[in-house]
């Protein structure tokens, strides 16, 4: 079964530079989340889209912006980087609303470096 | 302030145990707590979802009790094996009806051979 594909799996910048993450749902799915985990930390949510809206905020720095198209990827893009930026950035997807016990499913996660 | 917090420090036990993992929560009101399985490296798996009007819920060697009063789940794995070592993230709905999932510390278990 097709999963939640994310890329690039890895990437390096330099301070001060930008990056962009993709997200590519599971097919029908209308729902993408973004979560950044830190080394030994639990994962935290930066922000979700349903239906091309965007749904719900957490810590997502103002440095950082995300959207979701018409096709349903969405991509996060992160500007002036910080050495603090460097993660695992999680893209998750589910089907429904909210209520429905909808269950989210990951990628493999895109692995931000910066230098 | 909202928080979930799980098992802080890892959990060993030994093959063939059932082992027992917590998540609480304060301040939130969950319509669902989800768990997930993480290996290192790699995106969280969902193993099970129980809705905030359920006792238990059960998936092969996989058993998870929800109790809104105490503002607890618990999280049972019977039969253990060494395969199911890895850390294991309670996450629930911040507000009912909302996109928004937030995710507990993980507990990392071990089960030793």
């Amino acid at each position: 079964a097709a999963g939640v594909i994310q890329s690039p799996r890895h990437l390096i910048k330099e301070k001060r530079e930008t990056a962009t993450l993709k997200c590519y749902p599971i097919p029908r799915h209308d729902t993408v989340y973004w979560y950044q985990q830190g080394p030994g930390q639990d994962p935290q949510f930066l922000i979700s889209f349903y239906e091309k809206m965007q749904s719900d905020k957490g810590s997502i720095p103002d440095r950082f912006s995300a959207q979701q198209f018409s096709d349903y990827h969405s991509e996060l893009n992160m500007s002036s980087l910080e050495l603090g930026d460097s993660a695992l950035y999680f893209c998750a997807s589910s089907l429904g609303l909210p209520g429905s016990g909808n269950t989210i499913y990951f990628g493999e996660g895109s692995w931000l470096t910066v230098v | 302030s909202q928080k979930i917090e799980q098992n802080s420090e890892a959990l060993n036990i030994q093959e063939g145990k059932t082992a027992t993992l917590t998540c609480n929560y304060t301040n939130y009101s969950p319509a669902y707590l989800q768990w997930y399985r993480q290996d290192p490296g790699r995106g969280p798996v969902f193993l099970l979802l129980i809705r905030e009007n359920e006792k238990e819920k059960r998936k092969e060697r996989l058993k998870v009790t929800f109790d809104t009063t105490l503002k607890q789940s618990l999280f049972h794995i019977t039969a253990s094996q060494p395969a199911d070592s890895a850390t294991y993230l309670c996450a629930l709905d911040a507000t009912s009806g909302t996109y928004k999932y937030i995710f507990g510390t993980g507990t990392r278990l071990k089960v030793l051979a």
